[in-house]
């Protein structure tokens, strides 16, 4: 069954360093997104992905994040400066259509540790 | 604020058992809901989708939703020790999924 891949598993940075964290969406998928979950709170939408673009950010999306689509598989989030805050699960997602009437599936996710 | 609300619990219930969980939101623009699960220190798994208000059943699995109300629930019928994790609601809004903080479900055998 097709899935969602994610790399690396696990990511150890210092504070002000700059990571790049890395997914494969369902090969059929058109859209992509990353959500975060810092230990025990929440999953948290950052940004959603279609046609080359941001199709929506949430707030905690600010300056030092980006993404890109750099070739016909993979879906990069960038993080230009990390602080220790920054510190959580990053997981990426896919799905097949429009949000309103489809299934986001979850790549097993990246633990991003900021020091 | 788009907001997803959830009982933490624990919920505990034994094995054989229906596991009853409950969510309520607040976007009554909201279209879609969807039932993750997630194990501790793993990625959310999707077990259901509900786009209509009614009942949506799939094997054990029964996803209730009532825009009216603003509630979606999850029944889990004949619980197994296995169905032990934390069970997260998510609303649609716009691109996003909104979460609730999830509701942590305890099957003892």
């Amino acid at each position: 069954e097709p899935e969602v891949t994610q790399t690396p598993s696990h990511q150890v940075t210092q504070m002000g360093q700059e990571v790049i964290l890395r997914c494969v969406p369902i090969s059929n998928h058109l859209y992509f997104y990353w959500y975060r979950q810092i230990l025990g709170q929440k999953v948290e939408f950052l940004v959603s992905f279609y046609n080359n673009e941001i199709s929506e950010k949430s707030e905690i999306f600010d300056d030092q994040f980006s993404v890109e689509r750099p070739d016909g598989s993979n879906f990069t989030l960038k993080i230009r400066s990390t602080k220790l805050e920054d510190s959580a699960m990053y997981f990426c997602a896919s799905s097949e259509v429009l949000p309103a009437y489809n299934e986001q599936f979850f790549g097993p996710g990246t633990r991003l540790t900021v020091l | 604020q788009k907001e997803v609300e959830q009982n933490s619990g624990p919920l505990s219930v034994p094995e054989g058992a229906i596991a009853s969980l409950n969510c309520t939101y607040s976007d009554r623009g909201s279209q879609s809901f969807f039932w993750y699960r997630q194990y501790s220190g793993k990625s959310p798994e999707l077990i259901m989708s509900i786009y209509s208000n009614g009942d949506k059943e799939d094997g054990r699995f029964t996803a209730q939703l009532n825009k009216a109300s603003q509630y979606v629930s999850l029944l889990i019928r004949d619980s197994q020790p296995s169905d032990s994790a934390t069970y997260l609601c998510a609303g649609e809004a716009g691109t996003a999924l909104i979460f609730g903080k999830g509701t942590t479900l305890s099957v003892s055998s």
